[in-house]
């Protein structure tokens, strides 16, 4: 399924790092949202984009930074992270925002941050 | 109290089991309830929603009870396939995002 589709797979940096995780959707969707998964804990909700505007931001460090270009396409800029950033970091799309619609998810990128 | 409850598991069954999760959630406005089932080093994906009424899919049935606030899953005649993570998920109101419960693990053995 390429429904959604996130790159790079696998990322490890170093804690003075700069880097971008990418997520692409091929749905026609009009909500994107990204999500942190860390081990024995739920789906922690990052930030929520609504047709390219950010509507929700769950209080996230600012070393996280999201870019939404277009309906599309969505981006996580990451710097100076931290060891407990390490996490699976899961991208997803859904029809609209404020229906509790179906979200797809993309496989998502896991982090390692030394 | 969190927002969505699960027994974490894991539930270790064989095959042919019956097994059932239940799920507890906090925000009694919620409108929408959902189960999805996340595969080891996997996205989630959408299982089932979860009607008023309670709904089947095959082997998988899934019931809500609004005055408790639970939510349930039953899985019959278990196969190896549906070894997994099965997470609950609830929307509360337009204008907000769905909320994910941790999850039940589920290892089904021949």
């Amino acid at each position: 399924e390429t429904g959604v589709t996130q790159t790079p797979r696998h990322l490890v940096m170093g804690m003075t790092n700069k880097k971008s995780l990418k997520c692409e959707q091929h749905l026609g969707h009009n909500a994107m949202y990204w999500y942190k998964q860390s081990a024995k804990k739920p789906l922690e909700l990052m930030f929520v984009y609504s047709l390219e505007e950010r509507v929700e931001n769950n209080s996230v460090p600012s070393r996280f930074s999201p870019e939404c270009p277009n309906s599309s396409h969505l981006f996580l800029h990451l710097h100076t992270l931290q060891p407990e950033d390490s996490a699976l970091y899961l991208c997803a799309s859904s029809q609209e925002r404020q229906l509790g619609d179906t979200q797809y998810f993309g496989p998502g990128t896991r982090l390692t941050v030394l | 109290r969190k927002e969505v409850e699960q027994d974490p598991g894991p539930f270790n069954v064989p095959e042919g089991a019956t097994v059932a999760f239940n799920c507890t959630y906090s925000n009694s406005a919620s409108q929408s309830f959902f189960w999805y089932r996340q595969d080891c080093r996997k996205e989630p994906k959408l299982l089932m929603s979860v009607y008023s009424s309670g709904n089947e899919d095959g082997r998988f049935t899934a019931q809500l009870n609004r005055a408790s606030q639970y939510i349930s899953l039953l899985i019959r005649d278990s196969k190896l396939s549906d070894s997994a993570t099965y997470l609950c998920v609830v929307w509360v109101q337009a204008g907000t995002a769905l909320i994910f419960g941790k999850g039940t693990t589920l290892s089904v053995s021949s």
